[in-house]
């Protein structure tokens, strides 16, 4: 199956790191991504990383892949008000394939100053 | 310039009636999309064309009838319209075709919200 799951809310307080969680069903996925969400908007693409990656570092964000257990996250680093929004992550089975992308419930960052 | 661009942002109606989602995208990308964002913000495709040929349609009921009329125009005419049908309709692109990860990059509209009386 191609299920993308996430938690549904995450708060933290201005300055502090924030880390959303990601995990997915299919070991074929090639792409990953993150996606944006801000209120009233559509989708923005933060990040991605290749499977045969580990990691990837961004300014702000950092993006972890456990391709054992299927498990990505991503990590904003002194994270702002204006980060708030809803975090999206996506999986893709190749690069080529322009069929279809799945997309996790995603989740909600609220950041209290 | 917006990259991609859907008309109207707002819409309201009555059950029964049939309305139209028109989008444009300005990127020269192949491939459109529409999704269909739900009140729990779950994000699930509906169709997707790729140089005006339909290649992903989704189990979505045949009131939903899509229409390119060129690759860089992909509009929604849902004939009708329930209750279930009230959600934020997304459109988005692609480039599409092999060219690495950003092939597959997906650029999206504002969305546009379809409330149903």
């Amino acid at each position: 199956g191609e299920d993308v799951e996430q938690s549904l809310f995450l708060s933290v307080r201005e300055g502090d790191s924030s880390v959303i969680n990601c995990t997915y069903t299919d070991s074929s996925s090639t792409y990953l991504y993150w996606y944006k969400q801000e209120p009233g908007a559509g989708l923005q693409l933060l990040t991605y990383i290749f499977s045969n990656m580990d990691m990837k570092q961004d300014q702000r964000l950092t993006v972890l892949l456990n391709k054992k257990d299927k498990h990505l996250s991503l990590r904003i680093a002194d994270t702002q008000t204006g980060d708030s929004a809803i975090y999206f992550c996506a999986e893709s089975k190749t690069p080529y394939n322009f069929n279809k992308f799945y997309f996790g419930s995603g989740t909600k960052l609220n950041v209290k100053p | 310039d917006t990259a991609v661009s859907q008309t109207p942002k707002y819409l309201v109606t009555q059950m029964g009636n049939d309305k139209s989602i028109k989008c444009e995208q300005n990127l020269g990308h192949d491939t459109m999309y529409w999704y269909k964002q739900d009140s729990k913000k779950f994000l699930k495709i509906m169709f997707s064309y790729n140089n005006k040929e339909l290649i992903i349609n989704e189990t979505v009921p045949n009131r939903f009838s899509p229409k390119s009329p060129d690759k860089a125009h992909l509009n929604l005419h849902i004939n009708s319209l329930e209750l279930g049908d009230s959600a934020v309709y997304f459109c988005a692109s692609s480039r599409g075709g092999q060219g690495g990860p950003g092939a597959n990059v997906l650029t999206f509209g504002a969305g546009s919200r379809l409330t149903v009386l």
